[in-house]
This record gives structure tokens, sequence and C-alpha cells, in this order.
């Protein structure tokens, strides 16, 4: 399809990990991201993964990429009130076009 | 110091007028963009301008006009405003280098509202 797919809900208690799914599009595309939007906010960006890469790792938050099957993910370990957000996976197109996809809205159970 | 800054923050107007919406970056980018979000937060672009020159020009009714000045500057001008056209617009700008990551750097959004 031509969409960025991506769940619109994912409720995780706090202290547990939050994981994230996205599938993208483009074969070709060289940068996929995944940004967050807190509320009244712009979108900022929380981390990207390079096209030749499948895992990074950045202090809470790892990215696992599997290009054969066009699929992107975000765990969050230690899940805090403050990682309640919407969460959009991004790719960049040949086409120099970056599409997002629907956002995720994480929810923090206490 | 923002880095990417549009103005107005909330617009309310009546269906029919014609608004503006006004955005510049001092971070020294040289492309510029502007995005949708509609009610459900559903992201969509809209328009692209690398060195003042449009390269990306998604599906938009051509009653949306975006005017570049300068490499700092993307405006966007709405014609005939229709009840449709209530979002938020989120103007933003990055860096196209084969080096750079293409991160985008993004406003705080202008929050339109068509009555």
């Amino acid at each position: 399809g031509e969409d960025v797919e991506q769940s619109l809900f994912l409720s995780v208690r706090e202290g547990d990990s939050s994981v994230i799914n996205c599938t993208y599009t483009d074969s070709s595309s060289t940068y996929l991201y995944w940004y967050k939007q807190e509320p009244g906010a712009g979108l900022q960006l929380l981390t990207y993964i390079f096209s030749n890469m499948d895992m990074k790792q950045d202090q809470r938050l790892t990215v696992l990429l599997n290009k054969k099957d066009k699929h992107l993910s975000l765990r969050i370990a230690d899940t805090q009130t403050g990682d309640s957000a919407i969460y959009f996976c991004a790719e960049s197109r040949r086409d120099d076009k970056i599409i997002f996809g629907k956002g995720t809205r994480l929810h923090i159970l206490p | 110091d923002t880095a990417v800054s549009q103005t107005p923050k909330y617009l309310v107007t009546q269906m029919g007028n014609d608004k503006s919406i006004k955005c510049e970056q001092n971070l020294g980018h040289d492309t510029m963009y502007w995005y949708k979000q509609d009610s459900k937060k559903f992201l969509k672009i809209m328009f692209s301008y690398n060195n003042k020159e449009l390269i990306i020009n998604e599906t938009v009714p051509n009653r949306f006009s975006p005017k570049s000045p300068d490499k700092a500057h993307l405006n966007l001008h709405i014609n005939s405003l229709e009840l449709g056209d209530s979002a938020v617009y989120f103007c933003a700008s990055s860096h196209k280098r084969a080096e750079n990551t293409g991160e985008l750097f993004f406003g705080e959004g202008s929050r339109l509202t068509v009555l």
C-alpha cells in the first residue's frame, strides 16, 4: 500500500516496556524515524535508524528494522508517565518526501 | 531562541475568508515544508520548498498557495476558507545534504478553526 501503517492506540503499565510497531512502504527509504508529539506541541525527533542497520539502541529506546518485511519497531524500556504522547513512524522516500504514519497514542496506566 | 516559529498560533475565521500563516526558521536550513494535521492527528505533507523553489506539491486545492520569499521563510495563504480546512498546520525545515539524516524540525503549529 501507499501508507505508513501503525496501530492507533497502546496502553502500557508504568514500568513496563512499550513496543510500537510500524510498516513502511518504500524499500529504498534511506532513513526511518520515530517522532514524538506531546499535547499542544509540534513533533520532535526521538530517534532514527539508517536503512543499512537492523538495530539501534539509545538509552531506554531500542529501534529494530526488518528491511525484508519493511517493519520498524520502537521499544521504550521502563515506560514512565512522561512517555505519554503520540509516536509517529516516518520514512524518507526516494522522492524526497518524508511520510508519516497515523501516529500511535501511548497511554500509561498507573 | 525558537528554531522554527509560526504565526499566528491560533486563528479563528469565517468560511469564505482568506487567511495567511507565516513561518520562519533560523537554523540555516535550505528546505521548508507545510504539513496539515487533522482532528484525528493524521499528518499529511502539503508542500516543500528547497532554496525558494517548489519541489513537492501534493494534491492540495489551489486555494492553498505557498510563498517562499527567501530560504528562511515559507508562508501559506489560503483563499475562500472551507470548514474542512480546520486543522493544525505545521511548518518544518530540514537540511538536504547527503550526510544529513533529513531530520525535520517542526514549529509549534497553527490551529486554524473555520466557522
